[in-house]
């Protein structure tokens, strides 16, 4: 089993909907939760970090729920821009940064 | 500006000639890591170095090797390429939680 598993998509949307990205990771000592975006070719970004609380940066939602060990990307109003690959990142113990796989999002006119 | 830099970004190379691709970041960052992405297998991990002196494999570190002399500098060395080794390879440093990628480095080994 893969250690951060991710909706493999691609995801199609009409500009202004609203689309939600999955992701399960199987170590439960995992310690810090992440996205970030990666256009096509280029390096991946940070997009944000996930706190257990739940946090909001303007349409961009994210969610953890440490006891089902999954983690939530919510875009809200999305925007042509919005179109790349999500990755779910999760860090295990020491800095072990691992990555799943990935979601490609295509926003359409 | 800070950044981490990779050379070269393109390579064509052939079997068994070996190679090493430089990285560089001017932040400051004590751990760097070195990543290949593949088509349905997302980024995986090469090798890490938490510190100057210190190195550890990641998930993928068969035919590869690295070193970490200064901190700014974490080479990834091919000592001898082979075609599974056609890949783009990102390096990346961190400081706490925010890893700050490569442009990465696209390689064809034929």
């Amino acid at each position: 089993r893969k250690e951060v598993e991710q909706d493999p998509g691609p995801f199609n949307v009409p500009e202004g909907a609203t689309v939600a990205f999955n992701c399960t990771y199987s170590n439960s000592a995992s310690q810090s939760f992440f996205w970030y975006r990666q256009d096509c070719r280029k390096e991946p970004k940070l997009l944000m970090s996930v706190y257990s609380s739940g946090n909001e940066d303007g349409r961009f939602t994210a969610q953890l729920n440490r006891a089902s060990q999954y983690i939530s990307l919510l875009i809200r109003d999305s925007k042509l821009s919005d179109s790349a690959t999500y990755l779910c990142v999760v860090i295990d113990y020491g800095q072990n940064f691992v990555f799943g796989p990935g979601t490609r999002l295509s926003v359409l006119p | 500006e800070a950044q981490v830099t990779q050379n070269p970004r393109y390579l064509i190379t052939v079997t068994g000639k070996k190679l090493t691709v430089t990285c560089s970041q001017n932040m400051n960052h004590e751990y760097m890591s070195w990543y290949r992405q593949d088509p349905g297998l997302g980024l995986r991990q090469i090798y890490y170095s938490m510190n100057v002196e210190v190195t550890d494999k990641g998930d993928v570190p068969e035919g590869y090797k690295v070193s970490r002399k200064e901190k700014r500098n974490f080479p990834l060395i091919l000592e001898s390429p082979s075609p599974n080794q056609t890949s783009l390879y990102f390096c990346a440093s961190s400081k706490y939680n925010e890893q700050f990628f490569g442009p990465g480095t696209r390689l064809t080994v034929l």
